[in-house]
């Protein structure tokens, strides 16, 4: 099973700024991984699949990336709206689909 | 407008067994692969079951082997998923997610159903 851990648990940066979030695969995942951002009391939203690209209507302020199995999702110019927690997913070793532990990004 | 809407949560007791349906429209539902996601209370995701858009194919996450059951009705754009022998450790929302299939991920989400195991 891939193990993905996301880093760090929660991240506090002011609206405006730019925000970093991790996910560190166990195993190669090649650019099977997905971004996804939920706030409280909805369903996820998926944000990025295939480690870069942006799903339908996501702001170009979201972008993904990845080195080895090192993924990362960064947001620039932080909006009020983009204060949740995110998480990543992998789909390329599976079964099972695997979940990162979620990052919660709140205000600063 | 896309739309999944979940139902058949709700309480029942350990060893008990649920039925929960999500029913799909605003997309061709026959074409997409299908999944459950849940989420106990204040934790993350935790994938469920997959099933194949059409011929069938199933996957379980080990915590759920041989006691839930995925199935879909593409006739009437519907997902389910039959749990058996319910525990207190699958309490939790229950997300239905579809995908366009392999190499993407779950663009569509259900608003989910929140399933109480407790006697």
């Amino acid at each position: 099973e891939v193990v993905l851990t996301q880093s760090p648990a929660t991240l506090s940066v002011s609206p405006g700024e730019r925000a970093t979030l991790s996910c560190r695969a166990s195993q190669s995942v090649i650019n099977n991984l997905a971004w996804y951002q939920q706030k409280p009391g909805q369903a996820p939203r998926l944000l990025i699949y295939g480690a870069s690209t942006r799903a339908t209507g996501i702001p170009a302020r979201f972008s993904g990336s990845v080195s080895g199995t090192e993924f990362t999702l960064t947001i620039s110019g932080l909006q009020s709206e983009d204060f949740a927690v995110y998480y990543c997913q992998q789909y390329n070793n599976w079964p099972p689909i695997t979940f990162g532990q979620g990052t919660r990004l709140e205000i600063k | 407008e896309v739309q999944l809407v979940e139902s058949g949560g709700g309480l029942v007791q350990p060893g008990g067994s649920l039925r929960l349906s999500c029913a799909a429209s605003g997309f061709t539902f026959s074409t997409y692969e299908m999944n459950w996601v849940r989420q106990a209370p204040g934790k993350g995701l935790e994938w469920v079951s997959y099933i194949s858009s059409s011929d069938g194919i199933t996957y379980y996450g080990d915590s759920v082997k041989g006691r839930f059951t995925i199935s879909r009705d593409n006739a009437k754009n519907s997902l389910y998923l039959q749990m058996n022998s319910l525990r207190a450790e699958d309490t939790a929302i229950y997300y239905c997610a579809g995908r366009v299939g392999a190499g993407y991920g779950f663009d569509y989400w259900g608003l989910g159903a929140l399933v109480t195991v407790s006697s």
